[in-house]
């Protein structure tokens, strides 16, 4: 069974592209989180989605980023007119369930994001 | 902010038990004690979970004191590889609805 899988595990844009981020959530996982992790800091909560919804963006910044999970395909994480300060590391996790308090979240190697 | 508070580092000597301190005063009664750590940027790993009685799995174990307010990761035998950085977290859902809160965590290094 794979894990998590991200990619491209680097990504390097110039200031004003669009950066896509690809996440395939482990085998029988329907529940997507993406993280964010800036150099030398702890991973903050972007956003929480099932399939084709959206359930919990309370991370996300109001401008420039969004995200979807559709019914076919990956996870993608979209930064439109990618800024620096967009240089972290994105963290994707998956999940099996949303019910009760003993299941943990697996988390994918990661896409290294530099703006140039 | 994170609701945990965790030393910034520690060593252990290769063999040795590395025990993980952990703060949590503001835990409240339907939340649980999850422990992860990320080995040198990569993915973050999830070590183990508690309510408030002790666990152990393969990988390590976890003491929860009596009024949950800390607790105390065991790697009973540190190797080399088990450098990283160590998050305790607490969470009602341990990662399954996301929002997990990371702290700074603490760096622990395994010396030969």
């Amino acid at each position: 069974n794979a894990g998590v899988m991200q990619n491209p595990r680097h990504l390097v844009r110039r200031r004003g592209q669009e950066a896509r981020l690809r996440c395939s959530p482990m085998k029988g996982h329907s529940h997507v989180y993406w993280y964010r992790q800036l150099p030398e800091e702890g991973l903050k909560f972007m956003v929480y989605l099932q399939k084709e919804n959206i359930i919990d963006e309370s991370g996300m910044p109001k401008e420039r980023f969004s995200a979807e999970f559709p019914k076919e395909g990956p996870s993608i994480l979209r930064i439109q007119q990618v800024v620096r300060g967009d240089s972290a590391a994105y963290f994707c996790a998956s999940s099996p369930t949303r019910g009760g308090g003993n299941t943990e979240a697996f988390f994918g190697q990661g896409t290294r994001l530099t703006v140039v | 902010d994170a609701k945990t508070t965790q030393p910034p580092s520690m060593d252990c000597a290769e063999g040795r038990a590395a025990n993980l301190p952990c703060n949590h005063s503001t835990i409240s009664g339907n939340e649980y004690v999850y422990w992860y750590r990320q080995i040198h940027s990569q993915g973050p790993q999830y070590i183990i979970h508690g309510l408030k009685n002790n666990e152990t799995n393969e990988m390590a174990s976890l003491i929860i004191t009596e009024d949950r307010k800390s607790s105390t990761l065991i790697l009973p035998h540190a190797t080399l590889r088990d450098t990283a950085v160590y998050y305790c977290i607490v969470s009602k859902y341990g990662g399954s609805q996301g929002n997990l809160i990371f702290g700074k965590g603490t760096k622990l290094s395994v010396k030969p």
